[in-house]
């Protein structure tokens, strides 16, 4: 079974700056089924990027997917304050999802 | 618009079984799959399972599978999760997931509010 590695752990950055998060998969993943999805306290995950960088419907161009392989990368080009939350990554494999153990993103 | 929307609050005893529900509304129901998705307090996301809404088809983690069974009713637009042998460890938060309705295919593109079930003796 594919295991998601997310780094870092926690990320403190202040509003205006980049933020890259990194999800690194146990073995090559098809590009076609790697997500990113952004949740904050007490709600639901919300699908930000699906198939490694098509951002989902509604979603600013602000976020960005890319990657391939085993290497994939969430960047939020400038944080605005609503974007301080928890980001994971999913893998879609052989009749399995996998979820990363999530990235924080926190105020400086 | 599209809705999820999620049963109430479950408190069980160990042992017991719950069965959660989740109905959706907005669009056609059997052209979408649905994925359930827990996260214990303070803790990740953890995919449980998949079932299409088209034909009922299912595909459950290796983690749950045996424990839990998830059906699909159309004349309702609702799906159902049912967990059994209920442990501590299933404490969570329960969300119902759009999903793929050939396959699980991990595209989430919308969410239940959650169901929170708390397992205490």
């Amino acid at each position: 079974e594919i295991v998601l590695t997310q780094s870092p752990g926690t990320l403190s950055l202040s509003p205006g700056e980049r933020a890259t998060l990194s999800c690194r998969a146990s073995q090559s993943v098809s590009s076609s089924y790697l997500a990113w999805y952004q949740q904050k306290p007490g709600l639901a995950p919300r699908l930000l990027i699906y198939g490694s960088s098509k951002r989902a419907t509604g979603i600013p161009d602000r976020f960005s997917g890319s990657g391939s392989g085993t290497d994939f990368t969430l960047t939020i080009s400038r944080l605005e304050p609503e974007d301080f939350a928890v980001y994971y990554c999913q893998q879609y494999d052989n009749s399995r999802i996998v979820f990363g153990p999530g990235t924080k993103v926190d105020i400086k | 618009q599209v809705q999820l929307v999620q049963s109430g609050t479950e408190v069980k005893k160990p042992g017991a079984s719950v069965k959660v529900s989740c109905k959706a509304s907005g669009y056609t129901f059997t052209s979408h799959g649905f994925s359930w998705v827990r996260q214990a307090p303070g803790q990740g996301l953890e995919w449980m399972g998949w079932i299409s809404a088209y034909n009922g088809n299912t595909n459950y983690a290796q983690k749950v599978q045996g424990r839990v069974t998830m059906t699909a009713d159309s004349s309702t637009s609702t799906v159902y999760m049912e967990v059994t042998s209920l442990t501590s460890d299933d404490t969570a938060i329960y969300f119902c997931a759009r999903d793929g309705v050939i396959a699980a295919a991990g595209r989430f593109d919308y969410w239940g509010h959650g169901t929170l079930v708390i397992v205490s003796s």
